[in-house]
């Protein structure tokens, strides 16, 4: 079993769309959880961080749901740039950052 | 903000040649660097971890004979991938960690990456 799973996609979207990513991690020791955005054939940026109380930054909204192991990534109002992968990452728990990273989750936003 | 520049950004080589790739933090000092592979269409994969002043520390399953690591400074982390061959192609991508900030994902940052295409 992956230790980060993501629905491949692609997710084929409209503008203005919402749209809905979710990921399953299998440490139960994760400490910290994020999403990353890597366009194609580029570095992965940092998106947003995700607390297990939610957290949103404007149109992004993010939810981890420890006891299930699930986190989540809302996007509201789709515009054509944030058609990306969208990362799933843990960093798993040891005092040092190792990111372990999901195959990623494809969006395409179109007119 | 933090800057991490990684070279060259994309090389071609033959194989049985060795290819070396910098990442050098350009504004903060790096104890901990990591290098990452990713292969089309699949996460990146965590391949060794860089210490300054030491070994590195490398994952289950990748060859640290094969993918030599070197930390010499605390602003340089070089990957050195030797005899490559065409399965080595891929993308190779560094990470540093701002070593005067607390951990979390949000202090590391990311080289643009290396494409390494092995003929």
């Amino acid at each position: 079993r992956k230790e980060v799973e993501q629905d491949p996609g692609p997710f084929n979207v409209p503008e203005g769309a919402t749209v809905a990513f979710n990921c399953t991690y299998s440490n139960s020791a994760s400490q910290s959880f994020f999403w990353y955005r890597q366009d194609c054939r580029k570095e992965p940026k940092l998106l947003m961080s995700v607390y297990s109380s939610g957290n949103e930054d404007g149109r992004f909204t993010a939810q981890l749901n420890r006891a299930s192991q699930y986190i989540s990534l809302l996007i509201r109002d789709s515009k054509l740039s944030d058609s990306a992968t969208y990362l799933c990452v843990v960093n798993l728990s040891g005092g040092y950052n190792k990111l372990i990273f999901g195959a990623g989750t494809r969006l395409a936003v179109h007119p | 903000g933090a800057v991490v520049s990684q070279h060259p950004s994309r090389v071609i080589c033959k194989s049985g040649t060795s290819v070396k790739i910098e990442c050098r933090s350009l504004d903060f000092q790096a104890t901990t660097m990591f290098w990452y592979r990713q292969f089309p269409k699949q996460s990146l994969m965590l391949m060794a971890t860089s210490n300054e002043g030491s070994k590195a520390t490398y994952e289950q399953g990748v060859e640290k004979d094969k993918f030599l690591i070197n930390h010499a400074s605390l602003t340089l982390s070089t990957l050195t991938v030797t005899s490559a061959h065409p399965e080595d192609s891929s993308f190779y991508i560094c990470s540093a960690r701002d070593s005067r900030r607390n951990s979390g994902a949000n202090v590391l940052t990311f080289g643009a990456g290396s494409r390494l295409t092995v003929l």
